[in-house]
């Protein structure tokens, strides 16, 4: 069983959608919770990050962990063309230098 | 330059070439990454450097050779690769400190061809 598990997508939605990803893990040990987005011919950027359970929003993004069920989430409201990109999840157990990677889920999101 | 920038940013290169990947951060920081990304496949932790020490080296073949002289450059020397290496090659750096808010910054990648 891998690590993080991830649907590779790809996910089109219209433009103003709201968007829902998500992410699995089997490591109960893992605390921070990542999400970074990648651009074609870029790379990674982070979007988010969060500690523990809850949920964090900034602007139109909202992470949401839920550790007892070791799944992770991000939501994008009214999602624009310029949302079109990889999302990768992210996670590790003590913050520090391991971090754990998911696949990434490619997003059109259509005008 | 800003950020985190990595040249060259396509590489071709035979099975008999020797190569090298450079990086090199401007952000200050003390720790670097070189990860490797293959398509539909999570990023795979290489090596990490913090303070030019190597603090992790994650099972990679020795036909990957990595160096970083100070905080702010690394290298990643290749020789003798195979088909299979074939892939995008991510350096980052952070802070460096390996606390919880050790954030990555990427650099845009190199885009290696192994034929």
């Amino acid at each position: 069983q891998k690590e993080v598990e991830q649907d590779p997508g790809p996910l089109s939605v219209p433009e103003g959608a709201i968007v829902s990803l998500n992410c699995t893990y089997s490591n109960s040990a893992f605390q921070y919770f990542m999400w970074y987005r990648q651009y074609s011919r870029k790379g990674p950027e982070l979007l988010m990050y969060t500690y523990s359970s809850g949920n964090k929003e900034d602007g139109r993004f909202t992470a949401q962990v839920d550790k007892s069920s070791k799944y992770i989430s991000l939501f994008i409201r009214d999602s624009q063309p310029s949302d079109s990109a990889t999302y990768l999840c992210a996670m590790s157990a003590t913050g520090g230098f391991k971090t754990i990677f998911g696949a990434g889920t490619r997003l059109f999101v259509k005008a | 330059e800003t950020g985190v920038t990595q040249t060259p940013r396509h590489l071709v290169m035979g099975m008999t070439n020797k190569k090298s990947l450079k990086c090199e951060q401007h952000l200050g920081h003390n720790a670097m990454y070189w990860y490797k990304q293959s398509a539909k496949k999570p990023l795979e932790l290489m090596f990490v450097y913090n303070f030019k020490e190597q603090t992790e080296n994650n099972s990679v073949p020795s036909r990957f050779s990595p160096e970083c002289p100070n905080s702010s450059h690394l290298f990643l020397h290749l020789h003798t690769l195979q088909p299979e290496d074939s892939a995008l090659y991510l350096c980052a750096s952070s802070q460096g400190a390996g606390g919880p808010a050790e954030t990555q910054y990427f650099g845009p990648g190199t885009r290696l061809l192994v034929l």
